[in-house]
């Protein structure tokens, strides 16, 4: 099955630098690879995502980018505020049968913005 | 705007007991995932419907099981519970695939958070 490795596991950064998660997956099957954001004690929240046949996805302060030939995908925040930290999780899924395939997390990224 | 309702938020079991746990999908998504987030771990994915048939399957013990309903709301149903089953229950919703031609994006519930005594 697929394995999504994640780092680093913990991150702090000065409010307004920039932050970069990375991750890695296993099975070049996977075509679906989001990111989510949780908050202690909330559900996980979808902060952007991308598919297998896009290199980049950008969406105000975040983006992701993605290498099928390395099987790499990574999260970039710009200019980082004190909200933004929390938990951050990358995923990867196929696409079954039926079309809902479960996500594979990687083991999460605490992200902490020093004011 | 509607998000997924799970219920209950919390919920406080015996080892031995069963125990159900209720979602309630995004007004007109077709798809339900659940998932199990162990105290500082990822979600692990257990099970998902696509109209109401089992779709994919992941790491479910054989005392979980779970279903979908006509109304697209779906159940897990726990029995004989364990201490390691104590842990944050997600389920997720999406639409099989919606104007965009996007398919599947997962937006998950608050969680059901179980405690096994």
């Amino acid at each position: 099955g697929e394995n999504v490795e994640q780092h680093p596991s913990t991150l702090s950064v000065q409010e307004g630098d920039s932050a970069v998660i990375k991750c890695t997956y296993s099975d070049s099957a996977s075509n679906y690879f989001p990111w989510y954001k949780q908050e202690l004690g909330k559900g996980p929240q979808l902060i952007i995502d991308i598919r297998s046949n896009v290199g980049e996805k950008k969406d105000q302060r975040i983006a992701v980018t993605l290498n099928k030939t390395a099987k790499h995908f990574s999260l970039h925040i710009t200019e980082t505020q004190p909200e933004d930290s929390a938990v951050y999780f990358c995923a990867a899924s196929g696409w079954a049968g039926g079309g809902a395939d479960g996500l594979t997390f990687g083991k999460g990224t605490h992200l902490i913005i020093q004011p | 705007a509607a998000g997924v309702i799970q219920s209950p938020r919390h919920l406080i079991k015996e080892k031995r007991e069963t125990a159900t746990l209720k979602c309630y999908p995004i007004p007109r998504h077709d798809t339900v995932y659940w998932y199990q987030q162990g105290p500082g771990q990822d979600p692990q994915f257990l099970i998902s419907f696509y109209e109401k048939m089992q779709s994919d399957k992941g790491s479910i013990p054989d005392r979980f099981s779970a279903q979908q309903f006509s109304d697209y709301h779906s159940e897990l149903n726990m029995s004989s519970l364990e201490l390691g089953d104590s842990a944050l229950y997600f389920c997720a919703s999406s639409l099989a695939e919606d104007h965009w031609g996007q398919r599947n994006i997962q937006y998950f519930g608050a969680g059901t958070r179980l405690s096994v005594l």
